[in-house]
């Protein structure tokens, strides 16, 4: 399995910053996704990330507010812009391991996360 | 629309109290179903993946198991160290992302 860090882990903020989080990976991977866990919800993909091309949003999500760097295929940084109180949640990234064939399918699928950065908007 | 359901929101046992947990999915095409457990200020730390209905894996205490409508994560002989939310999550269609449901905090008392 990955292991995954990130920086920050936590982080306090003023509205009207930004703040941008780092994720790194022991070995490559071809995609890697970020996600938002607010208090008391469920995780939400925010974006996927592939080396060498734009990330791709999801609904509701837009680049202007969480720009997405994938500079090579172990790092990849996701950015709050002009952060208000609302964006206060945990920010997690998360890589894929398509692994090899123990499966009736034919593949195994594994997800995995990394220990999160908990940010607060005041 | 895909959705992800589980139940019960809190659970508390005693410990060596088996019981069991609940998610149930709607979704097209379901490629994966996948547990994880998370522990309070830490990501979430992956425990299974199933397939198929009819499907079942086993780790420690923990089995789970998969039909076409819900999954089941079983909890043998609990002890305190199990106590965490867990998580429950859908991998379905061409969307190519992890669609979660809202957890079931387990809390199990000595």
């Amino acid at each position: 399995s990955a292991v995954i860090s990130q920086k920050p882990s936590r982080d306090i903020c003023q509205r009207g910053t930004s703040l941008t989080i780092q994720c790194q990976v022991d070995s490559q991977v071809t995609m890697m996704f970020w996600y938002r866990q607010q208090p008391g919800q469920s995780l939400t993909l925010i974006a996927t990330a592939n080396q060498g091309s734009e990330a791709t949003y999801e609904s509701g999500f837009v680049i202007d507010k969480f720009p997405i760097s994938r500079p090579n295929l172990t790092f990849s940084t996701l950015t709050v812009s002009n952060m208000s109180p609302e964006d206060s949640s945990i920010y997690l990234c998360s890589v894929e391991d398509r692994g090899g064939f123990g499966q009736t399918s034919g593949i195994s699928y594994e997800q995995y996360f990394g220990p999160g950065t908990r940010l607060t908007v005041t | 629309e895909d959705q992800v359901t589980q139940s019960p929101e809190a659970l508390r046992l005693q410990e060596g109290e088996s019981s069991s947990l609940n998610c149930s999915y709607t979704v097209s095409g379901l490629r994966g179903l996948f547990w994880y457990r998370q522990d309070p200020g830490k990501g979430p730390e992956f425990l299974f993946t199933l397939y198929s209905a009819g499907e079942e894996k086993e780790k420690e205490r923990l089995k789970a198991t998969l039909t076409k409508k819900e999954s089941f994560l079983h909890i043998t002989a609990p002890k305190p160290e199990d106590s965490a939310t867990y998580l429950c999550a859908v991998f379905a269609g061409s969307q190519g992302n992890l669609i979660f449901g809202k957890g079931t905090k387990l809390s199990v008392k000595p």
